[in-house]
């Protein structure tokens, strides 16, 4: 049972554009949603994390949306870049486990 | 700062065979894994641990073993390596058991198994 579920599975903005990711949790005691952003050939690596008390959190151009009644979170990437091109995992973890559960990944491609 | 070092980076091992994947980290943290990353599957935790001497399974941990005999290092071995274990492997670690923890990635190992 996929606990964590992201869409779209990929997705092409224009340079400029924004970007937004989206995912949906099914276990209400999740407390923490992280974003992962994994560049070709590396290992993913933390970009943005939410806790459930807020409903927004900015750092730069990437800010994630938190809509606990709906069990669903966002990332919105703002004035995207060719460099933002990239795999973007969403996650969760609390429920009385500390493992991250990962939704399956969107592939973001940003054209100049 | 070297983090999280995985080797090999690639390998190709035929049907059968056992290998070993190594991991290693420098910053002394308590909690390690192993995630292996598959197209459109995500990434899926085979093995983790809490502390030396401490393992346990994730969620897809056959065919796989593990052991955590120092703080810094934390094996993958694969018994007998079969066609669906063909991907690319992740180690992590963290610096305690907890959640709201950062989990550093190492940059993989990809394998294929013939």
């Amino acid at each position: 049972q996929q606990q964590v579920k992201q869409s779209p599975q990929s997705l092409i903005v224009q340079k400029g554009g924004i970007s937004i990711i989206n995912c949906a949790y099914e276990n209400t005691a999740f407390d923490y949603f992280p974003w992962y952003q994994q560049f070709p050939g590396k290992g993913p690596a933390l970009l943005i994390a939410i806790r459930p008390d807020v409903s927004e959190k900015k750092e730069g151009r990437f800010t994630i949306s938190f809509n606990k009644s709906a069990k669903q979170f966002s990332l919105h990437i703002m004035d995207s870049q060719p460099g933002d091109s990239a795999t973007y995992f969403c996650a969760a973890s609390g429920a009385g486990s500390y493992q991250l559960t990962f939704g399956k990944g969107t592939k973001l491609s940003v054209i100049p | 700062n070297a983090g999280v070092t995985q080797t090999p980076k690639f390998q190709v091992l035929k049907t059968g065979q056992s290998m070993t994947l190594q991991c290693a980290q420098d910053m002394n943290h308590e909690y390690m894994s192993w995630y292996r990353q598959d197209p459109g599957m995500g990434l899926r935790l085979i093995h983790y641990s809490v502390g030396a001497g401490i393992t346990d399974q994730g969620e897809v941990p056959n065919g796989y073993n593990v052991s955590r005999s120092t703080t810094e290092d934390f094996p993958l071995r694969l018994l007998s390596a079969a066609p669906s274990q063909t991907s690319v492997y992740f180690c992590a670690s963290s610096p305690t058991y907890s959640s709201g923890n950062t989990i550093y990635f190492g940059e993989g190992s990809w394998l294929t198994v013939v």
